[in-house]
């Protein structure tokens, strides 16, 4: 298993432009999310999903989208960057509660490092 | 809401030392989870632990032991005989139980150094 994958690593780009981060597992795991990675700030939620076809706001949603039309892939649209948005973004995806015991625990991709001059 | 406060943002220890990173927990929920995350100067976010609000034993792995109290909301992390390459960002987090989505709050982290 390669796990949960981000691409790219490393990415420049300037005020208002738009791009998609993309974020893919392959341990067939309902819950995904994605977050961002301030300094001294810790990791705080984007937006996360429960299943395909669902999306919902975390704590930090306003100025990315989300779509999810499979289990395996999670990608994070930035409308039009601004410079707040340089960040390191984290995909991370979980088995659902109903696995019980394996449930919840969310791993983590490698990150995506942002910056918008 | 849930908050995570990890109140000591960096430590520094000489090698065997042993040393406890400290977590404490604000939740109404009864059915809760809490975790440890290691990130290590690579950045990558690695899992350590999980501990469901229901079990209170402590846990041992190796050198790692994590210390859960209800009664004082905390779910502190020792490592004994600290080597240079436990040197990372650790974090404490906690996810709301059996509601939809495993969505993490997670505390500001502690930069823990151990020097040779």
């Amino acid at each position: 298993n390669a796990g949960v994958t981000q691409t790219p690593k490393f990415q420049v780009l300037k005020t208002g432009q738009s791009m998609t981060l993309q974020c893919a597992q392959d341990m067939n795991h309902e819950y995904m999310s994605w977050y961002r990675q301030d300094p001294g700030m810790g990791l705080r939620l984007i937006h996360y999903s429960v299943g395909a076809g669902i999306t919902d706001q975390g704590e930090v949603p306003n100025g990315y989208n989300v779509s999810r039309s499979t289990t395996e892939d999670f990608p994070l649209r930035l409308l039009s960057a601004a410079p707040s948005q340089t960040s390191v973004y984290f995909c991370a995806s979980s088995y659902s509660h109903a696995r019980r015991a394996r449930g919840g625990t969310q791993y983590f991709g490698p990150g995506t490092r942002l910056t918008v001059l | 809401a849930q908050k995570v406060t990890q109140a000591q943002t960096e430590i520094s220890v000489v090698e065997k030392e042993d040393v406890t990173l400290d977590c404490v927990y604000e939740t109404r929920d009864t059915t809760y989870y809490l975790f440890w995350y290691k990130q290590p100067p690579s950045g990558e976010l690695v899992f350590l632990i999980r501990r469901n609000s229901f079990d209170e034993q402590n846990e041992i792995s190796g050198r790692y032991s994590w210390n859960f109290q209800k009664s004082t909301s905390s779910f502190n992390f020792t490592i004994t005989a600290s080597q240079v390459v436990d040197s990372a960002v650790y974090f404490c987090a906690l996810s709301r139980g059996e509601t939809s989505g495993s969505r993490l709050t997670f505390g500001e982290g502690t930069q823990l150094t151990v020097n040779p």
